[in-house]
C-alpha cells in the first residue's frame, strides 16, 4: 500500500525557519507534492517536487530524496499567516492523476 | 467569482436522510474528486472522475455514491447518512498536468445526527 508519515504538530517562533519532514511509502513514484491549509479553509497547492533536490518558491522551499523516500517543505522569515497545516501527497500507485495524502502537520507560528 | 463551488457549505441532516452534496467548476478541468476530511486525518479520497463516462472508487467509497453530470458538475451522495459520516467534504479538481496540482472548493461541513 501507500503511505505517509509527517509531525503531527511544530511551533516555531515569527522570523525564524522550520522545517517540515515528510517520509513516504509507494511504488512507481511520480512526484511529491506539498499543500497548505488554513484553519476552516480549502487546501492550496504549494510545490512539486518529481526530481532530487530543492525547489525554492520565494520564502517556501520543497526538498526531494528519491533514494531515502523523504522529501520536506522548509518556511523562511516565518509569518504569523503561516500558521496553517501543511499535507504531503504522492500521486495514486494505480493512477498518478490522483492523490494520497498525508495526514498533515499543524504549524503554529508564535510572536 | 470562485472556480469551484460546493453546495450546501454546511449541512445539518439525520440518520438515515439521502443526502446530496454538488460540486461546480468554472476551470474547464477534466478531472473531478471528491474527499473527506476528519480531525487528524488528512483528506481521504472518496470518488474521483477524469471525464463524464469515466467513474473511479477512491479509498473510502463504502457509504457514497457519485454523479458526473456534465464536465463541470460532479456530485457526491450519501444514500442512507449515519453519524460517522459527520466530515468535512471537499471537491477539487485538475488539469491533469505533470504537476497535477488540485484546486479545491470551499467544502461542505456535514454533520449526521
Amino acid at each position: 500500500g501507500q503511505s505517509l508519515e509527517q509531525p503531527s504538530e511544530v511551533t516555531a517562533v515569527e522570523g525564524a525557519i522550520v522545517q517540515i519532514n515528510c517520509t513516504y511509502q509507494t511504488s512507481g513514484f511520480y512526484g511529491l507534492s506539498w499543500y497548505q491549509q488554513h484553519d476552516g479553509g480549502a487546501p492550496t497547492f504549494l510545490s512539486y517536487n518529481a526530481l532530487d533536490g530543492l525547489e525554492e518558491t520565494g520564502r517556501f522551499s520543497s526538498f526531494l530524496s528519491r533514494s531515502d523516500s523523504y522529501g520536506y517543505l522548509l518556511l523562511q522569515e516565518l509569518q504569523m499567516k503561516d500558521s496553517a497545516s501543511y499535507f504531503c501527497a504522492v500521486p495514486g500507485m494505480d493512477s498518478s492523476y490522483k492523490l494520497i495524502f498525508g495526514s498533515g502537520t499543524r504549524l503554529l507560528v508564535r510572536p | 467569482d470562485a472556480d469551484v463551488t460546493q453546495t450546501p457549505r454546511n449541512r445539518i441532516t439525520k440518520t438515515g436522510k439521502r443526502i446530496m452534496l454538488e460540486c461546480s467548476q468554472t476551470k474547464g478541468h477534466d478531472r473531478m474528486y471528491w474527499y473527506r476530511q476528519d480531525p487528524g486525518l488528512g483528506l481521504q479520497l472518496i470518488y474521483y472522475s477524469f471525464d463524464v463516462k469515466d467513474i473511479n472508487k477512491g479509498e473510502i467509497s463504502d457509504g457514497y455514491s457519485v454523479s458526473r453530470q456534465a464536465q463541470a458538475k460532479f456530485s457526491l451522495s450519501l444514500e442512507s447518512a449515519i453519524p460517522n459520516q459527520t466530515a468535512l467534504y471537499f471537491c477539487a479538481t485538475s488539469a491533469g498536468t505533470v504537476y497535477n496540482e488540485q484546486f479545491f472548493g470551499p467544502g461542505t461541513r456535514l454533520t449526521v445526527l
